[in-house]
């Protein structure tokens, strides 16, 4: 079975340093893979995803993630964080046949410090 | 109105009450979704419908009962819920259920109490 794992359920960094948030998947196939956000008190939020084509994913809010078959990871970069980055980060993969069905990591609350 | 809303936004609730929880969705889609986001648990899908048809129950139990009355309504009716039932229901939306890099969109959420 697949599933997703985020190493880290808490990272905090200095505003201006490099963000790197760990996504790990697990599946006997590629799968397609998101970056979702949820800051406080709101819904979730894409920041970017992966399905086919160019490894290294842009998304908003100047966050990309690299897909690398070989380690089965999708980790999540930031050059220099922001106060405003703070929140609460997700990792899903999502198969190709069935329906579009998302398996969530547990989640990386990232905390941005002065 | 723009995106996927959910109301009420909290909900605190007896073990033998009934309620309900709803989604409405303003983005055109087919497919809507219910998420239960529990404090020490991953999100965890429990109900996928497409075009008002449900395709998909995770194993719920039957006191949460969904209604998709037409593609832009969802409803999570809740009746005899235990405690450990208290979680964050996350109502989402896509274009096609069948597309799965299809973006799904998110509402607030409703924050429940069982007491």
């Amino acid at each position: 079975a697949q599933s997703v794992t985020q190493l880290g359920s808490h990272v905090s960094v200095s505003e201006g340093a490099l963000v790197l948030l760990r996504c790990n998947y697990s599946s006997s196939v590629p799968p397609y893979l998101f970056w979702y956000v949820q800051y406080p008190n709101q819904g979730l939020q894409l920041l970017l995803k992966y399905t086919t084509g160019a490894t290294l994913v842009k998304g908003i809010n100047g966050f990309e993630a690299e897909f690398k078959k070989s380690e089965t990871s999708f980790h999540l970069t930031k050059p220099s964080a922001h106060m405003s980055d703070a929140a609460e980060y997700f990792c899903a993969v999502s198969l190709s046949g069935g329906y579009n069905k998302l398996i969530f990591g547990a989640g990386t609350r990232l905390a941005v410090h002065p | 109105e723009t995106g996927v809303t959910q109301t009420p936004r909290h909900l605190v609730m007896g073990m033998t009450n009934k309620k309900s929880l709803k989604c409405e969705q303003h983005l055109g889609h087919n497919a809507m979704y219910w998420y239960k986001q529990s404090a020490k648990k991953p999100l965890e899908l429990m109900f996928v419908y497409s075009l008002e048809e449900r395709v998909e129950n995770n194993s719920v139990p039957s006191r949460f009962s969904p209604e998709c009355p037409n593609s832009s309504h969802l409803f999570l009716h809740l009746h005899t819920l235990q405690p450990e039932d208290s979680a964050l229901y996350l109502c989402a939306s896509s274009q096609d259920p069948g597309i799965n890099t299809d973006t799904q969109y998110f509402g607030p959420g409703t924050r429940l109490t069982v007491l």
